[in-house]
């Protein structure tokens, strides 16, 4: 149980064009999920919590308008990258809660973004 | 803000030894306190975590020791096997409403045969 994916696993992208990443809860309604950024040998940063059917809270230092985050069921919440630019290259990893343990996260296997 | 300490940022043992990882957290009403495990270009996979009222807990060759009063927390690994390399990280809830975690920068640990 507790099973989230993630899609695509990997996307290459020219620089100026818009990415959008699916996170699903394949088997538990996730009131709550999270996304997060991880630059090679660094850790995981988060940029942004999101609930169902309300707008996602943005970490200090994270471009809303850049990174759209769309948490439209309780299973289903996605991250568009909007121009991307070959800095915002990295490893994109989303996290899923339900209600069963409020302090459990479930993670996605994460998207490789590329910008050329 | 929230910070979390982690220490050492690499870690060499032989197969068998112990392996021995430290955390500190900065909030106070941090309550539950996660370790992950991440291989290479995969997901973090929790090995094991422990809340704020319990001092100590053990799974197999695998515990976690919770200091509230000095905000430390530790990851104890015994009898290593080569497949327990990987990176390690801890985490701290944040008081907030949404509990976010709050990651440690994450110890490469390399368990040599």
């Amino acid at each position: 149980g507790a099973v989230v994916s993630q899609h695509p696993s990997w996307v290459i992208c020219k620089s100026g064009t818009s990415v959008k990443i699916e996170c699903r809860s394949l088997d538990f309604q996730a009131t709550t999920m999270f996304w997060y950024r991880q630059f090679p040998k660094q850790s995981l940063m988060l940029m942004a919590t999101s609930n169902e059917g309300s707008k996602a809270t943005y970490e200090q230092g994270v471009e809303k308008d850049k990174f759209l985050i769309n948490h439209a069921s309780l299973t289903l919440s996605t991250l568009t990258v909007t121009s991307a630019h070959p800095e915002d290259s990295s490893f994109y990893i989303c996290s899923a809660r339900g209600d069963k343990n409020y302090n459990e996260q479930f993670f996605g296997p994460g998207t490789r973004l590329t910008v050329l | 803000g929230e910070n979390v300490e982690q220490h050492p940022s690499t870690l060499s043992v032989q197969e068998g030894d112990s392996a021995v990882i430290k955390c500190t957290y900065s909030d106070s009403a941090s309550n539950y306190f996660p370790w992950y495990k991440q291989e290479l270009g995969k997901r973090p996979q929790l090995i094991i975590d422990i809340r704020s009222n319990v001092g100590e807990k053990k799974d197999q060759r695998i515990a976690v020791t919770l200091n509230k009063t000095a905000k430390h927390f530790s990851l104890h690994i015994t009898e290593t096997q080569p497949e327990d390399s990987a990176v390690y990280f801890c985490a701290a809830s944040i008081s907030t409403g949404f509990q976010k975690l709050v990651f440690g920068t994450g110890t490469r640990l390399l368990v040599s045969p």
